[in-house]
């Protein structure tokens, strides 16, 4: 059963253009999180998915960020007219299905995303 | 809103001493409480995970207790090793609100031979 997997591990993106990140999450799991880890800072919450659905985006910036975790194919993470403040690690994480809540997440290696 | 703390902020220990990593949170309404550590420009690895009623949970070397009331967990690890060096996170899981992790700002701990 292969883990939570994201692409690219490493992005360098030049301000301005355009950021999209991927996660597919462990097998079997229906809940996708979004977090960023700043450069010396903690993991941040920034979205909560489900299968075609947000649940909870109280952690997203109000503007350039989006996800979503459509019914078929990975959760996407798109940052737009990226800037230098965007460079982070972002980190996916899954969870089996809201009958388990008991479980717990389980992360991917992140992808850094370097803006120049 | 709830905040996750740790002390130390940063640990150096030679190779075999038992060691005590602590976390707290200021609200006790927490549904589990999970441990992870994260090496040098890796991902999380999970550790333990001790739902909200339990107090403790056990996996090789590494044990984790759970006290809510005072808002505080603990992580010790037995017999360290330089393989045990990484940076060490707590997250909880609110009971009242949707699924998201609150982490804490992390221990960095060194073992050195």
């Amino acid at each position: 059963n292969a883990g939570v997997m994201q692409n690219p591990r490493h992005l360098v993106r030049r301000r301005g253009q355009e950021a999209r990140l991927r996660c597919s999450p462990m097998k079997g799991h229906s809940h996708v999180y979004w977090y960023r880890q700043l450069p010396e800072e903690g993991l941040k919450f920034m979205v909560y998915l489900q299968k075609e659905n947000i649940i909870d985006e109280s952690g997203m910036p109000k503007e350039r960020f989006s996800a979503e975790f459509p019914k078929e194919g990975p959760s996407i993470l798109r940052i737009q007219q990226v800037v230098r403040g965007d460079s982070a690690a972002y980190f996916c994480a899954s969870s089996p299905p809201e009958g388990d809540r008991g479980y717990e997440q389980y992360f991917g290696p992140g992808t850094r995303l370097t803006v120049t | 809103k709830q905040e996750v703390t740790q002390i130390p902020a940063a640990l150096s220990v030679p190779e075999g001493e038992n060691l005590v990593l602590n976390c707290s949170f200021t609200d006790s309404a927490i549904y589990n409480l999970q441990w992870f550590r994260q090496d040098p420009g890796k991902g999380l690895t999970s550790l333990l995970l001790i739902q909200s009623s339990q107090r403790e949970q056990t996996s090789g070397r590494l044990n984790a207790s759970l006290d809510k009331s005072s808002g505080r967990s603990t992580l010790y690890i037995a017999a360290s090793q330089p393989g045990d060096s990484a940076t060490y996170l707590c997250a909880v899981r609110l009971s009242y609100n949707t699924d998201k992790l609150i982490f804490g700002t992390g221990t960095r701990l060194q073992v050195f031979p």
